[in-house]
């Protein structure tokens, strides 16, 4: 079956240091990778894609992400977190072969402390 | 200048009711989808729309009906309400090629009662 994990339920980090917002996934062949902000009360905001080449990608806010084939894994970087980062952040995955269907992960809750 | 727009943002209702929610785009995109967040945060796919015609259908009651009367619109109606429909549900539009991004609107809060 084809799936996302996102293995942490909450990432805490103190405001000025670097965060990591773990992604791995599951699917047959090659995907296209997503990841989306979900600040309260509003809808998800499109942060960054890889979708081929370079496997280290840019997007909004300063956030950044590293493609690993290997690892099949996705995850969120930003150098130097800040307070307004604070927010539920949610990979997904679309597999090449699905004809639009999207999987998201169960989110991980990013919490910028002062 | 709204991409995404939804009506209403909140839906309060008592068990058994029949609601509708509805949902615009401005983008142009061909592509409409709903899905459902629970109290979790899980966010799920229930259905997805490419130029009207229905392509995703996940496993939804079928007390669940899309309807969509042009491209730029997908509307959800809901029958027989239960608890467990108690959720946010927000739709969301995409050009039609898989790697294109979604842009999600703000969301409906429906509550049953």
């Amino acid at each position: 079956a084809q799936s996302v994990a996102q293995p942490e339920d909450q990432v805490n980090v103190a405001e000025g240091n670097p965060l990591t917002v773990k992604c791995t996934y599951s699917v047959s062949g090659n995907p296209y990778l997503f990841w989306y902000v979900q600040y309260p009360n509003r809808g998800l905001q499109f942060l960054l894609k890889y979708i081929t080449g370079d496997n280290l990608v840019k997007g909004s806010y300063g956030f950044e992400a590293e493609f690993n084939k290997s690892q099949t894994s996705f995850h969120l970087k930003k150098p130097s977190a800040l307070v307004s980062d604070s927010a539920l952040y949610f990979c997904a995955v679309r597999p090449y072969s699905s004809a639009s269907k999207i999987i998201f992960g169960s989110g991980t809750r990013l919490s910028i402390r002062p | 200048d709204t991409a995404v727009s939804q009506t209403p943002k909140y839906l309060v209702t008592q068990m058994g009711n029949d609601k509708s929610i509805k949902c615009e785009q401005n983008l142009g995109h061909d592509t409409m989808y709903w899905y459902k967040q629970d109290s979790k945060k899980f966010l799920k796919i229930m259905f997805s729309y490419n130029n009207k015609e229905l392509i995703i259908n996940e496993t939804v009651p079928n007390r669940f009906s899309p309807k969509s009367p042009d491209k730029a619109h997908l509307n959800l109606h809901i029958n027989s309400l239960e608890l467990g429909d108690s959720a946010v549900y927000f739709c969301a539009s995409s050009p039609t090629d898989l790697y294109n991004e979604q842009f999600f609107g703000p969301g409906t809060r429906l509550t049953v009662l």
